[in-house]
């Protein structure tokens, strides 16, 4: 079975400051790694995936996110934030060639001006 | 041009009542997904189907019935309905489950409150 585990429920920070939002994982098979994230009063869309090869991932809108198989984690970074990265974001795995998504609780972050 | 579809964006209603939620795929994708997110932002999976066929089926009350008319639908109908069923109910869908990464699109959420 496979668990994630989002290690803080809120993270404010201040625009134009750099973030980290943690996750970490467990899991007995290999699998593919996901940050989604969830503007207000709307559906999540993928920010980024991990599915093999480099552990530095490039998603949308700034973000990126390293894989780390040792520690089990998949942070996700962003050198400099904005207002509009204020949303709900949740990171995921899927065991390769399984049934189901696991999502993390979710962070929430929250840029200030 | 929208990818995944729901209807109705919002819905109200009185406890026992019977409602239904409809969801739409145009990406061409075989898996289809509803899920729960709660007041907390905690989100659940309930069913999945593939290509019409059922294959999550989550610990979920009976009250609860998705219907797959063909593999670009999946609807949610829900049974006398409780106040614990208010949430937003968000429908995704993907490439065949067992292939591919299991990338999701989802659709903009339902959400339900039940009086």
């Amino acid at each position: 079975a496979q668990s994630v585990t989002q290690l803080d429920s809120q993270v404010p920070v201040f625009e134009e400051a750099p973030v980290e939002l943690r996750c970490n994982y467990s899991s007995s098979v290999s699998v593919y790694l996901f940050w989604y994230v969830q503007y207000p009063n709307q559906g999540l869309q993928l920010l980024l995936k991990y599915l093999s090869g480099s552990t530095l991932v490039k998603g949308i809108n700034g973000f990126e996110a390293e894989f780390n198989k040792s520690q089990t984690s998949f942070h996700l970074r962003k050198p400099s934030v904005h207002i509009s990265d204020t949303a709900e974001y949740f990171c995921a795995v899927h065991p390769t060639g399984g049934f189901k998504t696991i999502f993390g609780a979710g962070t929430r972050l929250f840029v200030k001006a | 041009d929208t990818a995944v579809s729901q209807t109705p964006k919002y819905l109200v209603t009185q406890m026992g009542n019977d409602k239904s939620i409809k969801c739409e795929q145009n990406l061409g994708h075989d898996t289809m997904y509803w899920y729960k997110q709660d007041s907390k932002k905690f989100l659940k999976i309930m069913f999945s189907y593939n290509n019409k066929e059922l294959i999550i089926n989550e610990t979920v009350p009976n009250r609860f019935s998705p219907k797959s008319p063909d593999k670009a639908h999946l609807n949610l109908h829900i049974n006398s309905l409780e106040l614990g069923d208010s949430a937003v109910y968000f429908c995704a869908s993907s490439l065949r489950f067992d292939r591919g990464t299991n990338e999701q699109f989802f659709g903009p959420g339902t959400r339900l409150t039940v009086l």
